[in-house]
This record gives structure tokens, C-alpha cells and sequence, in this order.
């Protein structure tokens, strides 16, 4: 069964970087995508990027361009997403997904990670 | 950036009765939505994609509809587990957004 297991959870300070990573299972990691998500407490979810798994080819959202950095290892079969300069904004859960489509970017999410909570505090 | 908005905010309806829930988007996407539910502590789970198609192992008194601009999500004869947050999200592109979510709540 496809199965997403992200790392703990991480608690940073303000400027800080977290790196969040995502090992996947039960299919052929390198033949999807991998996008993230992130939900701030209590609030809705949001887009942060994606990347290929075969290629690495990256896409981020154009917020979190220049702050944060995609990559995979298809050795572990594991994505990782890392966020620079952390802002008390940042406090988030943050979710890898698998992208339903074999090989493409549909932007459709069928497996998602349980989540990891990144707090940023002083 | 494509703004998804969804109402009610929050939905009260007794198991067994029917939920509908709107989701409009602020440019026509085609049929490029899709539904989440998301219950307390858990990752959202996919319902249904391409407005209308249930995903994997989604029971049939799931259903979505509409195009363009006004989609919705029913539920006919609501269970016990159904009671949580749904949020829809546009995938037509970049960036991908989501609607703000409905809590549907037992009444």
C-alpha cells in the first residue's frame, strides 16, 4: 500500500532553516511527483510546489520562491522539503502528497504524508 | 492567484439529511476542482477530482458537480464520520489554491 512518512516534528528559531523530509513506499517513487502543503493552525491549506521525482525538477510557489528548496533521493526513495528564514508565519503542519497522475503534474494530491509540525519560536 | 471561496463557513445538518457545499471560483476553471476532507489530526483526504469523479474507495453518497465557476459537494444521508472539514482546491494553474473550507457539523 503507497504509504508517506514524514520526519518529527521540529521546532525553530526566527532565521532558522527547517528541513522536512518525506520517505515514500508501496509504488515506483521516481514514476510521480511530490508536492507539499503546508496549514498554518487553524487555518486552510496551502500550495507551496512541487517536485519531479525521476528528474528533480522543481516548481515553487512564486511566495516561497528563493526560501525554500525541493529534493529527492531515489536511492531512499525520500522527498524533502527545507524552508529558510523562518518567520513566526511559518508555524505550520506541513504535508508532502503524491501527485495522482503517473509521471505528471495534475495538481490532484491521492496520498498524503501524516504531516509534520514546524514551530517557530524564540 | 485564483481565489476559491466556500460557503457556509460552517454546516449543520442531522446524520441522515443531505449536505450540500458551494465552492466558487474567481475565474473559470473548467472542470479542473477537486474536494478534500480533512478530519481533526489528520492529513486531508481526496474525494472527489475533475469536479465529479470520486476518488479510489469513495463511497457513492459522495458526489460532486458544476463547471466553470460554481461547483458544489453532496452528501446524501450523512454518517457519523463524515462530520469534519471539506476543502475544495483548483488545480487549472499555478498557483494551486484552496477554498477556506466548510465544517460540517453534527446539528
Amino acid at each position: 500500500q503507497v504509504q508517506l512518512v514524514q520526519s518529527g516534528a521540529e521546532v525553530k528559531k526566527p532565521g532558522a532553516s527547517v528541513k522536512v523530509s518525506c520517505k515514500a513506499s508501496g509504488y515506483t517513487f521516481s514514476g510521480y511527483y511530490i508536492q507539499w502543503v503546508r496549514q498554518a493552525p487553524g487555518q486552510g491549506l496551502e500550495w507551496m510546489g512541487w517536485i519531479k521525482a525521476d528528474t528533480g525538477k522543481t516548481n515553487y510557489a512564486q511566495k516561497f520562491q528563493g526560501r525554500v528548496t525541493m529534493t529527492r533521493d531515489t536511492s531512499t526513495s525520500t522527498a524533502s522539503m527545507e524552508l529558510s528564514s523562518l518567520t513566526y508565519d511559518d508555524t505550520a503542519v506541513y504535508y508532502c502528497a503524491r501527485d495522482v497522475l503517473p509521471g505528471g503534474d495534475s495538481g490532484v494530491f491521492d496520498y498524503w504524508g501524516q504531516g509534520t509540525v514546524v514551530t517557530v519560536s524564540s | 492567484e485564483m481565489l476559491m471561496t466556500q460557503s457556509p463557513a460552517t454546516l449543520s445538518v442531522s446524520p441522515g439529511e443531505r449536505a450540500t457545499l458551494s465552492c466558487r471560483a474567481s475565474q473559470s476553471i473548467g472542470s479542473n476542482l477537486a474536494w478534500y476532507q480533512q478530519k481533526p489530526g489528520q492529513a486531508p483526504r481526496l474525494l472527489i477530482y475533475g469536479a465529479s469523479t470520486r476518488a479510489t474507495g469513495i463511497p457513492a453518497r459522495f458526489s460532486g458537480g458544476g463547471s466553470g465557476t460554481e461547483f458544489t459537494l453532496t452528501i446524501s444521508s450523512l454518517q457519523s464520520e463524515d462530520f469534519a472539514v471539506y476543502y475544495c482546491q483548483h488545480y487549472n494553474n499555478w498557483p494551486y489554491t484552496f477554498g477556506q473550507g466548510t465544517k460540517l457539523e453534527i446539528k
